[in-house]
Formats: C-alpha cells, structure tokens, sequence
C-alpha cells in the first residue's frame, strides 16, 4: 500500500499568517495516463471532510484562493496564505493514484 | 443536490456485528464508486475500501479485508458496510463518501461504540 507521510503533525499559527503542509508518497502519484491524483480535504471538528484541492492544484468548489497547491510526483505541499479563523481543523492529504490511502493529518491550531 | 444519509449510532458488544447504511439522493449510486473511510481522532482517516454498486464489484485496503464487507442495492439507492468480530478497535465514527475525480461528497458519519 502506498503510504503518504504528513509534517508537520501539529501547526500553530497567527491570524493572518501564512502556513505550509508537506506530504510525502511513497510510490509516484503519476500514473500511466499523465495523471497526478493527490488531494488535500479538511475537517473540522465535529465535521465531515471538505475537499479543499484535487489534482495537485485545482481548487474545489466554492474553496477561497487563498489555498492552493503545488507538487508532482512523490512530494505535494499545501499552502494557506493568510490563516483565518475558519481555516482551523485537520488537514488530510489523499491519494487516489494506487486505490486510495490517507495521511496521517496535520492539525492547525491558534498561537 | 447531492446528499449521503448515513443511519444512526450504535452500541455493539465485542464480538458481534454491525450493519451501516448510506442513503444516497440527488445522484444514482451506480454512476459512482462509493467508499468508506474509518476516523478516530488519534489515528486521523482510513480508507476502508470502495464498491462499484453498478456491478458489486469491490476493492478493500489490506487492513480491512477480513473486518468490512460492502453492499448495495441500487433499488433503494443505499450502500451498506458491515463490520464483523467487532472489538474496541473498531470503536470509531465510519463516514460513507463518493470521491469523485473533481469533486467529493461525504455522509455526516455514524458513530460506532464497542463496548462490553
């Protein structure tokens, strides 16, 4: 099984700050077809997962641009640029390349 | 608009079995894989595994093979999980979810409890 490895595991952050979020596959997420299936979902507490990206970079629905994302390969990063309020929970990143696997999250909390 | 209905808690004594389900609308569930993922906070998200509910095709992570079984019945519009020889392990809310490529819709979870 493919295994992706989040860092950090605990991110705290300021209002207004800019954080990033690294993970790391084991296996190349590109497959046959030229296709990189690396997603990144948040959840809040209490919550279901929100798809935030997918395809490496495309922001999902209704997702502020002040996230995005970047990588290819093995080695994908999400960015928040400016961290509001609403932006606090767990952020999972997925791979949907060999069946699907999960990171191991990164919780962003308040400084 | 799309939604996933997932039923409601349930308390279950180790060893026994459990049966979920996830009510689909606004889609027909064999237009997509629909998946299910296991979250306890300390461990984060599982994938458990999926199934193609046009065909029953099914595909499981390692971990879960002899621990889920999945099902649909497309009359209804409903998937089912079953979680067999329960232990305290498998306390943990499991959520119903259909990952498409572009876009992602999740069931609000349902909360199991093993517990003698």
């Amino acid at each position: 099984d493919v295994v992706l490895t989040q860092t950090p595991s605990t991110l705290s952050a300021t209002i207004g700050q800019s954080v990033s979020i690294s993970c790391r596959s084991s296996q190349s997420l590109l497959d046959s077809a030229g296709n990189t299936y690396l997603y990144w979902y948040l959840q809040r507490p209490g919550q279901s997962p929100q798809l935030l990206i997918y395809l490496v970079s495309n922001l999902g629905s209704g997702v502020p641009n002040r996230f995005s994302g970047s990588g290819s390969g093995t080695d994908f990063t999400l960015k928040i640029s400016g961290v509001e309020a609403e932006d606090l929970g767990v952020y999972y990143c997925m791979q949907a390349t060999h069946a699907r696997t999960f990171g191991g999250g990164t919780k962003l909390e308040l400084k | 608009e799309v939604q996933l209905q997932q039923s409601g808690p349930e308390l279950r004594r180790p060893g026994s079995s459990v049966k979920l389900s996830c009510k689909a609308s606004g889609y027909s569930i064999t237009d997509y894989l629909m998946h299910w993922v296991k979250h306890r906070p300390e461990h984060g998200l599982e994938w458990i595994g999926w199934i193609d509910p046009e065909d029953g095709e099914t595909k499981y992570a390692q971990k879960f093979q002899s621990k889920a079984t999945l099902t649909a019945d497309t009359s209804s519009n409903t998937a089912y999980m079953q979680l067999s020889s329960l232990t305290s392990e498998d306390t943990a809310t499991y959520f119903c979810a259909s990952l498409r490529t572009t876009s992602a819709y999740w069931g609000q979870g349902t909360l199991v409890t093993v517990s003698s």
